[in-house]
């Protein structure tokens, strides 16, 4: 079975740009939730989606969005970035989320912003 | 708020001296814990989740409400258990909250 695919892995952009990262979850996994890894914050909570929909979302500003399409594949979006929007984004899947806690975590996209 | 505290940073052991990673919570609820490991080049998996009550690669865990703590414990340890451990607590929803996160303690097995 093929482990969750995130893509790009690595990127750069300059601030005021805007950014999509693509998350692929293990088949037939429906949820799918984003993390923002940081030195200083370590792991934190972004959003969740489950059949399309956006069931949970952490304490993150509004440029930070995402989507799931009908094939469970997930896109997050960063627009007007901020130097410290630079870290390592984590996506992963679970069968249904929840709190069941089992976790399945991509490679993750590392982003640099200049 | 809930909230998830992993004092030690870096912990280092000897290989066979017994190991244990401290977790501390806060949380109003009923909670939900896990331990979560990342290997040298490997992705975040889950270790172990304090539901099961089952012991993974020698390493256990209790959920001890009264402390509020829910530390990882091994006898011996091993090179290869050195990693990051991650613990991690389920939030308040019935089904769709994030997991909150502790910063990490790397564990360093020495020879």
């Amino acid at each position: 079975k093929a482990g969750v695919t995130q893509t790009p892995r690595y990127l750069i952009k300059t601030r005021g740009q805007q950014v999509t990262l693509s998350c692929s979850p293990i088949s037939g996994h429906r949820s799918v939730s984003w993390y923002q890894q940081t030195p200083g914050q370590g792991l934190q909570f972004l959003f969740e989606y489950f059949s399309e929909t956006q069931r949970n979302k952490g304490n993150f500003p509004g440029r930070f969005s995402g989507r799931q399409f009908s094939n469970s594949r997930s896109e997050m979006n960063v627009s007007t970035l901020e130097l410290g929007d630079s870290a390592l984004y984590l996506c992963a899947s679970s069968l249904a989320g929840g709190r069941t806690g089992e976790l399945f975590f991509g490679e993750g996209s590392r982003l640099t912003v200049l | 708020a809930q909230r998830v505290t992993q004092p030690e940073k870096l912990l280092s052991v000897f290989k066979g001296a017994p190991v244990e990673l401290k977790c501390n919570y806060s949380y109003s609820g009923s909670p939900e814990l896990f331990w979560y490991v990342q290997y040298s080049r490997q992705r975040l998996q889950l270790l172990l989740r304090h539901i099961s009550r089952e012991s993974i690669k020698g390493f256990t865990a209790d959920l001890n409400k009264g402390e509020t703590s829910f530390h990882l414990k091994k006898p011996f340890a091993q090179e290869e258990d050195s990693a990051m451990y991650y613990c991690a607590l389920s939030g308040p929803g019935g089904g769709a909250d994030g997991l909150t996160f502790g910063k990490g303690t790397h564990l360093i097995i020495q020879p």
